[in-house]
């Protein structure tokens, strides 16, 4: 089955700065790798994905890169501000056509301190 | 905004016992999945269903779960003897139609005493 590893597990940046989150995952099948933020008590809400057939993604201040080969993904956060504070999950599935998926499998998280 | 809907927001149970945990997934999705957090892990998959049965399901989903779709609206996961590794926030999900992105419930807390 899938395996996804997560790097760092703890990353703190003054605010302003930029962060970046590294994971890898094993089963070249996977098509889909959505990243979650999570707060305290809450559930994970999608911040962004990538599929397979692109190799990057930004939505404003937040990007994500895909090395197919390397078979690793990162996000990268620019102009951190106190409420990007939160843990965040990487994850990797395989889509199909119709619409459904196999069940995503996360990393093991990364708890990102903005400090002000 | 469609959301997923989850009862209970939080349920205490003696170890043994039976419990049932219910969702409503928004209306037009077809797939619907069931997570579990334990408490400062990883979200982990459990089981995934599609066209009223189980089209997949991970080394957790043991013998003591079972999922089910009653009726039209409701998708259920019931652990029919908890135990206190069982304690968990359980999330369900359901996936738009021909994108995959998966929307979690606000979940579910299940603590096994």
């Amino acid at each position: 089955g899938e395996n996804v590893e997560q790097h760092p597990s703890t990353l703190s940046v003054q605010e302003g700065d930029s962060a970046v989150i590294k994971c890898t995952y094993s089963d070249s099948a996977s098509n889909y790798f959505p990243w979650y933020k999570q707060e305290l008590g809450k559930r994970p809400q999608l911040i962004i994905d990538i599929r397979s057939n692109v190799g990057e993604k930004k939505d404003q201040r937040i990007a994500v890169t895909l090395n197919k080969t390397a078979k690793h993904f990162s996000l990268h956060i620019t102009e951190t501000q106190p409420e990007d504070s939160a843990v965040y999950f990487c994850a990797a599935s395989r889509l199909y056509s119709g619409g459904g998926a196999d069940g995503l499998t996360f990393g093991k998280g990364t708890h990102l301190i903005i400090q002000p | 905004e469609p959301e997923v809907t989850q009862t209970p927001s939080h349920q205490v149970t003696q170890m043994g016992q039976e419990v049932i945990l219910r969702c409503v997934p928004i209306s037009n999705h077809l797939y619907f999945y069931w997570y579990r957090q334990i408490l400062g892990q990883k979200v982990e998959f459990l089981v995934s269903f599609y066209n009223n049965e189980i089209s997949e399901k991970s080394e957790i989903f043991d013998d003591q779960f079972s999922v089910e779709r009653p009726d039209g609206s409701n998708f259920t996961l019931k652990i029919r003897s908890t135990k206190l590794e069982d304690s968990a926030m359980y999330f369900c999900a359901s996936s738009a139609p021909n994108t995959g992105e998966l929307f979690f419930g606000e979940g579910s807390r299940l603590t096994v005493l």
